[in-house]
């Protein structure tokens, strides 16, 4: 079967680093995307990675391993705002996503 | 960027009557529209896929005879729920991807999401 794994919660303090890992086991693959996620908002698209390795967007990064089936999204100098679910989903053969449950996130002062 | 409308936002209904949400592309042709709802505190659960002209592929378990979809356009698909009971009191949210494959993942694009609820 298909299966996305993430931490249910992670917390971390204002001005500091985080990293959220997410592994998968997906028929295929097409691409693994990281999603921001509001409570009560719909997500947001954060990054796409297909290929292997790092990809930076300001303060947040998204790194790629295909042969592991394993990807994070690190979070840099964090800030109250970036409170949110984080959900990392995958592309099957299909082109249809496969969703992880998500990461909520709690930042401290 | 390419936005997603959802109307109603916010929706309370009576037990057994029907609602219809409406998803549309504003800025961009979807040849595909997916629908998905989410419980609290859960992960997004895709309902259906619509292809607009055709009719929607629902996944396992969703009842297609109670989520009624129709995608009549490249830029509106709508969702009716019928003889809404509580239990169908979620967050629905659809997503539309453009016409071109090649980027595939940030082609999709969700809409705002509506809250119903079946008291």
């Amino acid at each position: 079967g298909q299966n996305i794994d993430q931490p249910t919660e992670m917390t971390a303090t204002e001005g500091a680093i985080v990293q959220i890992n997410c592994t998968y086991q997906t028929s295929g693959f097409n691409g693994l995307f990281w999603y921001q996620q509001h409570a009560g908002e719909a997500p947001t698209f954060l990054s796409y990675n297909v290929l292997d390795g790092l990809e930076e967007k300001g303060r947040f990064s998204s790194f790629l391993s295909r042969s592991k089936g394993y990807s994070y999204l690190l979070l840099k100098e964090l800030q109250m705002k970036d409170s949110a679910s984080y959900l990392c989903a995958v592309m099957d053969s299909n082109y249809q996503l496969i969703w992880g449950a998500g990461t909520k996130l709690i930042i401290k002062p | 960027g390419a936005v997603v409308s959802q109307h109603p936002s916010r929706v309370i209904c009576k037990s057994g009557t029907s609602v219809k949400i409406e998803c549309r592309s504003l800025d961009f042709q979807a040849t595909t529209m997916f629908w998905y709802r989410q419980f609290p505190k859960k992960s997004l659960m895709l309902m259906a896929t619509s292809n607009e002209g055709s009719k929607a592929t629902y996944e396992q378990g969703v009842e297609k005879d109670k989520f009624l979809i129709n995608h009549a356009s490249l830029t509106l698909s709508t969702l009716t729920v019928t003889s809404a009971h509580p239990e169908d009191s979620s967050f629905y949210i659809c997503s539309a991807r453009a016409l071109s494959p090649g980027l595939a993942g940030t082609e999709q694009y969700f809409g705002p999401g509506t809250r119903l609820t079946v008291t």
